[in-house]
């Protein structure tokens, strides 16, 4: 079956240094892959995707690129700021008339001034 | 426009009772999910809609767990005979029609939270 696997968290770091959160999962064929956000207070908000391999995700100075050969979809950022501390979900979903997405266990972000 | 509703937000109840959890889509979404996120188990698909039916419940923990969709629109989880191991945020998300071989975001809305006691 699907599966992914992400980082354990909660990860602290504080503002401006560089950010990665590994992501790898196990899916038949070829799925499209996710990362989500939930912020403090707030619901679930999709981030960044990805449909195709080497296909590169981005938005708000985040970064996933799809990679098939090692089965990852990483999530980098240059440089966080304290308003990125939320909780990062990363997911997928395959491409055969299954709709569902299916998540990693999540990893806490939190950013200190 | 307005997004995923659901209610409450807040639900307290005692072991044994039944529960019933609403889901608002947002309008024109024709597909809709429930997930449920639990402590230690991330977030967790339940079922499916396309319309009022659906096609994928294999996410259901038990047959103490049914959903329903109706006039293609509100959806109701309900949870029968309620275990402390069910006390976990229930969400709801939703989408346009998945077209062959592509992609429709999910919108997924605020939560509910069930606490059982």
């Amino acid at each position: 079956g699907n599966s992914v696997t992400q980082m354990e968290g909660p990860v602290t770091l504080s503002e401006e240094a560089f950010l990665t959160i590994n992501c790898t999962y196990t899916a038949t064929g070829y799925p499209s892959l996710f990362w989500y956000v939930q912020y403090p207070g707030e619901g679930l908000q999709l981030l960044l995707k990805a449909t195709k391999a080497d296909d590169k995700g981005s938005n708000k100075g985040f970064e996933a690129t799809y990679r098939k050969e090692t089965t990852s979809f990483h999530l980098e950022k240059g440089s966080v700021q304290v308003s990125d501390s939320a909780v990062y979900f990363c997911a997928l979903r395959t491409n055969f008339g299954n709709e569902k997405l299916t998540f990693g266990t999540g990893t806490r972000l939190t950013i200190i001034p | 426009g307005a997004g995923v509703s659901q209610s409450p937000s807040n639900k307290v109840t005692e072991k044994g009772k039944d529960v019933e959890l609403r889901c608002d889509p947002i309008s024109g979404h024709t597909a809709l999910y429930w997930y449920r996120q639990s402590l230690g188990q991330g977030l967790e698909f339940l079922i499916y809609f396309q319309g009022n039916s659906a096609p994928d419940k294999s996410g259901l923990p038990s047959d103490r767990f049914s959903a329903e969709r109706t006039g293609g629109s509100v959806s109701t989880l309900t949870i029968q005979r309620t275990q402390q191991e069910d006390s976990a945020v229930y969400l709801c998300a939703s989408s346009l029609d998945h077209p062959a071989g592509g992609y429709n975001e999910q919108f997924f809305g605020p939560g509910t939270r069930l606490t059982v006691l």
